[in-house]
């Protein structure tokens, strides 16, 4: 199956630093990418949904200036946490779905990322 | 936005015993996928089952589209089946709360 590369995993930063996180799909184009968040023992919440080329289309409650997404090709897309703090501590995933008709309706994920912050 | 009900919330087997999950739908779906989720947070895609029924290994899953719910089957329980289970749907995709299984040897 597809294969969807996150990084990094794991994540410790001090409060107010940045933090970048890359999502690559492997070996398919992916049209469209979704970041989601999760809190121990929760489902997965949308955050944004991000098309290349595109500006992402945020999710409301999301503060689009602290979790920056930038969709740069076909196959990356980046979430920046900005100006970190404590509350943003959790578990960020990313999905892809690709643009190829075999891969266009399934969503690949990504390991995920686990943020603490200090 | 469409409403994702998933039955059991929880669910303690012993190794070998059968199950089966539920997810319901609010409104019509497409996209719709069966997840688990292992101890380390990794989502692995199980099925993409927009309607009809599907079989891989000692899983399988069924969804009656026309009446908005999916179920998955699990046989011959292992201790390595121990995860969550998510299903989600729509063209943006939305999660159900999960189920939470846990297999016992």
């Amino acid at each position: 199956g597809a294969v969807v590369s996150q990084h990094p995993s794991w994540v410790i930063c001090k409060s107010g630093t940045s933090v970048k996180i890359e999502c690559r799909s492997l070996d398919f184009q992916a049209t469209t990418m979704f970041w989601y968040r999760q809190f121990p023992k929760q489902s997965l919440m949308l955050m944004a949904t991000s098309n290349e080329g595109s500006k992402a289309t945020y999710e409301q409650g999301v503060e689009k200036d602290k979790f920056l997404i930038n969709h740069a090709s076909l196959t990356l897309s980046t979430l920046t946490v900005t100006s970190a703090h404590p509350e943003d501590s959790s578990f960020y995933i990313c999905s892809a779905r690709g643009k190829t008709t075999g891969s266009r309706n399934i969503q690949y994920f990504g390991a995920g990322t686990r943020l603490s912050v200090l | 936005g469409i409403q994702v009900e998933q039955s059991p919330p929880d669910l303690i087997l012993q190794e070998g015993a059968n199950s089966t999950l539920r997810c319901n739908f609010s409104d019509s779906v497409n996209n719709l996928q069966w997840f688990h989720q292992n101890p380390w947070g990794q989502l692995i895609n199980l099925f993409y089952i927009p309607s009809g029924t599907k079989q891989n290994g000692r899983l399988s899953a069924t969804t009656v589209a026309t009446e908005r719910y999916s179920l998955l089957y699990i046989s011959s329980s292992q201790t390595t089946d121990s995860g969550v289970y998510f299903c989600a749907g729509g063209d943006i995709p939305t999660f159900g709360r999960g189920t939470s299984l846990i297999v016992h040897p």
